[in-house]
């Protein structure tokens, strides 16, 4: 099983729409998650982080984790054209051997069509 | 700097010589991480460097990998004899501090330098 996961896509929506991106992680004891955006070419650019249960809202990003279900989504609502690119989901590892480094998924590519 | 800052950006190199890959964290953050990005692969952590403690280097793929980092900032990581399967886009990201709260637990990524090994 890898450790993070998540649906390759791409993830096609339309433009106005809530778009939902999912993540689930295999390491119980992790601590913190991330989302990250990277458009094509370019280096990650931080979105949201999470450490607790629940949901956090910013603008128009929800990130929402469920350490129960070791699960962690990202909901973007008002999809914008520019939106489009590809989100990499980050978990850092619990306390304890390497716990410094994120480890991540492979990314969904979002297409938000005009 | 603003940001994190690597160099070169670009690096096209043959088959079995060595390279240098700088990176220039955020001032003040006392955290550095080197990942790969190979294409079609997620990120793959490398390496991390917290403060003067022992460098995690648990993700290093081989011995011909290696970091250093002088005075708590510069970072320089060296692939010697490089092969073809070294090639990939290498980022650098720092955080304030290792393990920390909120904020401070934060990495935020350099442009990356994209290595091309013929």
């Amino acid at each position: 099983q890898k450790e993070v996961e998540q649906n390759s896509g791409p993830l096609s929506v339309p433009e106005g729409a809530i778009a939902s991106l999912n993540c689930t992680y295999s390491d119980r004891g992790s601590q913190s998650f991330f989302w990250y955006r990277q458009y094509s070419g370019k280096s990650p650019e931080l979105i949201m982080f999470i450490y607790s249960n629940g949901d956090k809202e910013d603008g128009r990003f929800t990130a929402q984790l469920n350490k129960a279900s070791q699960y962690v989504s990202l909901l973007i609502r008002d999809s914008q054209p520019s939106d489009s690119a590809t989100y990499l989901c980050a978990v850092r590892r619990a306390l304890g051997g390497s716990q410094g480094n994120l480890i991540f998924g492979k990314g969904t590519k979002l297409s938000v069509k005009p | 700097g603003a940001g994190v800052s690597q160099s070169p950006s670009n690096k096209v190199t043959e088959k079995g010589k060595d390279v240098e890959l700088r990176c220039d964290p955020i001032s003040g953050h006392t955290a550095l991480y080197w990942y790969r990005q190979s294409l079609g692969q997620g990120l793959e952590f490398l390496i991390y460097f917290q403060g003067n403690s022992a460098p995690d280097k648990s993700g290093l793929p081989s011995d011909r990998f290696s970091a250093e980092r002088t005075g708590g900032s510069v970072s320089t990581l060296t692939i010697q004899r490089t092969q073809q399967e070294d090639s990939a886009v290498y980022l650098c990201a720092s955080s304030l501090r290792l393990g920390a709260s909120g904020t401070g637990d934060t990495q935020y990524f350099g442009p990356g330098t994209r290595l091309t090994v013929l």
